[in-house]
């Protein structure tokens, strides 16, 4: 059985940029969460993936964008990037209804 | 205010020691509360999950929630150095129709041999 495995593992962009992140669930979750993990904090959560589509959403504007495709991988983007966005990015895979969350190792992203 | 809110630490102990780390929420509606390890580097991992108040026990784990004062506790008995980590309390709610986690700022354990 596969963990959650997401790419790349570091990422160092420009502001204003744009920038995806990817996530592979593990076997036979269907759901798919996005954290930000900002330097001595708790995650935060994004948003939620179900069935392809998004079906949760925490506190961030509409430059944080999704995708989940038919194999339940998924894809984090994020337009115009801020300073304020580096962090640590989580995805999170569980089954729908379930709180066995597996998260990955996260991709950390620093924009300068 | 936070919905939950957690010491920072860091909080440093002898090996042997019996460990007890606290949440506080402020959200009546969660129903579901969580404990993870987060190694550095490393994506959180699921420790502990219980559902509304009492306690639950795995192995040198124990999590107790008290719904009534909106407390959530982790002790850890006989703390190892490879328990040295941050520990992320979480709650959690289904009324939103989907799955959310709410976590704190999680704690610093230092666990010296």
């Amino acid at each position: 059985e596969t963990g959650v495995t997401q790419s790349p593992t570091h990422l160092i962009k420009t502001r204003g940029q744009q920038v995806t992140l990817r996530c592979s669930s593990q076997s036979g979750h269907n759901t798919v969460s996005w954290y930000q993990q900002a330097l001595g904090q708790g995650p935060q959560f994004i948003f939620q993936y179900y069935r392809e589509e998004e079906n949760g959403r925490g506190n961030f504007p509409p430059r944080f964008s999704g995708l989940q495709f038919p194999n339940y991988s998924s894809e984090l983007n994020v337009n115009a990037l801020e300073l304020d966005d580096s962090a640590l990015y989580l995805c999170a895979s569980s089954l729908r209804g379930s709180y066995g969350y597996t998260f990955g190792s996260g991709t950390r992203l620093t924009v300068v | 205010q936070k919905e939950v809110e957690q010491d920072p630490g860091p909080l440093s102990v002898p090996e042997g020691a019996i460990v007890s780390l606290n949440c506080t929420y402020s959200n009546s509606a969660f129903q579901y509360f969580m404990w993870y390890r987060q190694y550095s580097r490393k994506g959180p991992e699921l420790l502990m999950y219980t559902y509304s108040s009492g306690n639950k026990e795995d192995g040198r784990f124990t999590a107790q929630v008290d719904k009534s004062s909106k407390y959530i506790s982790l002790f850890i008995r006989d703390s190892q150095p490879s328990d040295s980590a941050t520990y992320l309390c979480a709650a959690s709610s289904m009324n939103t129709g989907f799955q959310k986690l709410v976590f704190g700022t999680g704690t610093r354990l230092l666990v010296s041999p």
